[in-house]
């Protein structure tokens, strides 16, 4: 069974770091890009940015990049997402999800963690 | 970036009533295009991928079309558990997703 499982809830200070996690497993980590999509309280999905386990490509959207980093380590089939500096504004639910079909940076993502609310507050 | 709009917003309906979602893209996206359910404190869930194939394990009762920058989102005969938030989303390009449309059941 295709699963992704992501690290707990984070409450976290203004300027602090931070880096969550996603595990997959039931499936072949090196063939699917993994996604990560954040909401915030109450709004629709934002699309982070992307990144291929077979060969560490990654592609940001403007809209975060410099601000976030993502990575994986394939000895563990986990995708992190992280910041070095985090803003009251990042306060959200992030989802890591898997790109539909293998070796293909379009997608369609079929399947999704469960999310990781991270709150960010003085 | 690529605009997504969805329409309407908010709709409500009543079960067994068949209802549509339309999306409409800044620029041509051809086929790629996807929908989601997304229920309150859950993950979305796909359910339908290249504008109007099925995700399996999909009830029938949802299907999509259109193409370039139309496209629609159906639902044949409205469940209770149809109640949820929809979203399109193209990938044409670096992935963008449309604003949603709440769904309620009368």
């Amino acid at each position: 069974e295709v699963q992704l499982v992501q690290s707990g809830a984070e409450v976290k200070k203004p300027g602090e770091s931070l880096r969550i996690s996603c595990k997959g497993s039931g499936y072949s980590f090196t063939s699917y890009w993994i996604t990560w999509v954040r909401q915030m309280p109450g709004k629709g999905l934002e699309w982070m940015g992307r990144i291929d386990p077979s060969d560490s490509h990654i592609n940001y959207s403007p809209s975060f990049q410099g601000h976030v980093t993502i990575s994986f380590d394939k000895s563990i089939t986990t995708s992190y997402l992280q910041w070095s500096s985090l803003r009251a504004s990042d306060t959200a639910v992030y989802y890591c999800a898997r790109h539909l079909d293998p070796y293909d940076s379009k997608g369609g993502f079929d399947y999704w963690g469960q999310g990781t609310l991270v709150t960010v507050s003085s | 970036d690529i605009q997504m709009t969805q329409s309407p917003s908010t709709l409500s309906a009543s079960v067994g009533d068949r209802v549509t979602i339309t999306c409409r893209a800044s620029q041509s996206i051809s086929s790629w295009l996807a929908w989601y359910q997304q229920k309150p404190g859950k993950a979305p869930k796909l359910l339908i991928y290249k504008a109007s194939s099925l995700e399996n394990g999909v009830p029938s009762r949802f299907s999509g079309s259109g193409s370039g920058t139309e496209f629609t989102l159906s639902i044949s005969s409205l469940q209770p558990d149809d109640s949820a938030t929809y979203y399109c989303q193209q990938y044409n390009s670096f992935p963008t997703f449309g604003q949603g449309t709440k769904l309620e059941i009368k």
